[in-house]
């Protein structure tokens, strides 16, 4: 079982603030690395799919980066919004015979308080 | 396009009761996955298929069974309901190795 960790658990920021949070993963078979935003009652929602080392991905506010050598992708978010809470999931994909598999991190629960 | 639904969206079960959970998408994808989200847990797969006619295990496979006999569906069966299967569960579907869509989620309780 791969082991992918988020840090930190929790976070609460205000509105406005700008913040970050950490995946790691084992860098060694890696194929891809996901990252999903998940507001309370709702489903998972893609952000982001990224597979090269070196992978920076941008929608709106909110950007990721990738470092499959030493294994960690960073999510970060401008500005924060009141709208922006919610839970953020990073999946690592895996190589090999392993392909279609997501592993999920226990993932960042982010407060924006107004 | 509905996307990726669910049936049903709540169900309570009695130890030993048996169900089918049915998962439907209509972005003609390849790849289909049953995942169940517990507190403190995170998502974890319980089976995925990368195909019509095809299954594989996840991580956490006992206690289920699956079948993919069209390309659009996915079921997931529990032939016997334990207390531990209470959880929430998830279907998604993909292009591999894209992003995956995600179902609204079946809640499940089994006393």
């Amino acid at each position: 079982i791969l082991n992918v960790e988020q840090s930190p658990q929790s976070l609460h920021v205000q509105e406005g603030d700008s913040t970050n949070f950490t995946c790691s993963f084992p860098s060694s078979n890696f194929y891809a690395l996901h990252w999903y935003r998940w507001e309370t009652a709702k489903s998972p929602e893609a952000l982001f799919v990224m597979t090269l080392n070196g992978d920076e991905k941008k929608k709106g506010r909110i950007s990721a980066t990738l470092n499959t050598k030493e294994g960690y992708s960073y999510l970060y978010i401008k500005g924060s919004q009141p709208e922006d809470s919610a839970t953020y999931l990073c999946a690592l994909g895996p190589g090999g015979t392993s392909y279609g598999k997501l592993t999920f991190g226990q993932g960042t629960i982010l407060t924006v308080h107004p | 396009n509905a996307g990726v639904t669910q049936t049903p969206k709540f169900r309570v079960l009695k130890t030993g009761q048996s169900m089918t959970l049915l998962c439907a998408q209509d972005m003609n994808h390849e790849y289909m996955y049953w995942y169940r989200q517990d507190p403190g847990m995170g998502l974890r797969l319980i089976h995925y298929s990368v195909g019509e006619g095809t299954t594989a295990k996840g991580e956490v496979p006992d206690g289920y069974n699956v079948s993919r006999l069209k390309k659009q569906n996915f079921l997931l069966g529990l032939e016997s309901a334990a207390p531990s299967q209470t959880s929430v569960y998830f279907c998604a579907s993909s292009y591999f190795p894209y992003e995956q869509y995600f179902g609204p989620g079946t809640r499940l309780t089994v006393t």
